[in-house]
């Protein structure tokens, strides 16, 4: 498996501004996603960073809101913008990796407070 | 209806049984089924994962599918407290644009009791 490390691990944002989450990846890997897990909750795919074009959002994520960055194969970038609290959640990166390049494996997790 | 469905728990089991975890999941077209497991406060773990019908053991977990009737599950033997945590299934729909991403299902807590 990939060592995956996330920054910031967690933070407490005010409303209206917006976070930057960063994901390391210690090889490189071909497929990055982003995911939330609000309180209680599963996960949820947001999009998956693509090297080199757009992101791929799903359904009720918008680039807008999620802005993704995946300048190489070891490094993406999550932007929350202009938070609310219902942005209130764990923000995890996932990475394809394994003998089959099938499994996914997942980062330790951004957990990110908006008051 | 939820692409995938877990019962939510807790399951309670006593120390040294077998915990029994399952999954249904609507897309015939699923290929790839996880099991990932989840410490409270932490992300999750992949613990098992299988792609063709029957059974796949590791140590004291076995993951058994049945494209069938459209289940997979999780045993585990000799439940330690340490197994203590939400279980997740996941499935992977390959094809239609699906690539790589996994659905995952809302998680089964298991208490494994002294």
């Amino acid at each position: 498996s990939a060592v995956i490390s996330q920054k910031p691990s967690r933070d407490i944002c005010q409303r209206g501004t917006s976070l930057t989450i960063q994901c390391q990846v210690d090889s490189q890997v071909t497929m990055m996603f982003w995911y939330r897990q609000q309180p209680g909750q599963s996960l949820t795919l947001i999009a998956t960073a693509n090297q080199g074009s757009e992101a791929t959002y799903e359904s009720g994520f918008v680039i807008d809101k999620f802005p993704i960055s995946r300048p190489n194969l070891t490094f993406s970038t999550l932007t929350v913008s202009n938070m609310s609290p219902e942005d209130s959640s764990i923000y995890l990166c996932s990475v394809n990796a394994g003998f089959s390049l099938n499994e996914q494996f997942f980062g330790p997790g951004t957990r990110l407070t908006v008051l | 209806q939820k692409e995938v469905e877990q019962n939510s728990g807790p399951l309670s089991v006593p120390e040294g049984a077998i915990a029994s975890l399952n999954c249904t999941y609507s897309d015939r077209g699923s290929q790839s089924f996880f099991w990932y497991r989840q410490y409270s406060g932490k992300s999750p773990e992949l613990i098992m994962f299988i792609y063709s019908n029957g059974d796949k053991e590791d140590g004291r977990f076995t993951a058994q599918l049945n494209k069938a009737s459209q289940y997979v599950s999780l045993l585990i033997r000799d439940s330690q407290p340490s197994d203590s945590a939400t279980y997740l299934c996941a499935v992977n729909i390959l094809g239609g644009g699906g690539g790589n991403k996994l659905t995952f299902g809302t998680g089964t807590q298991l208490k494994v009791e002294l």
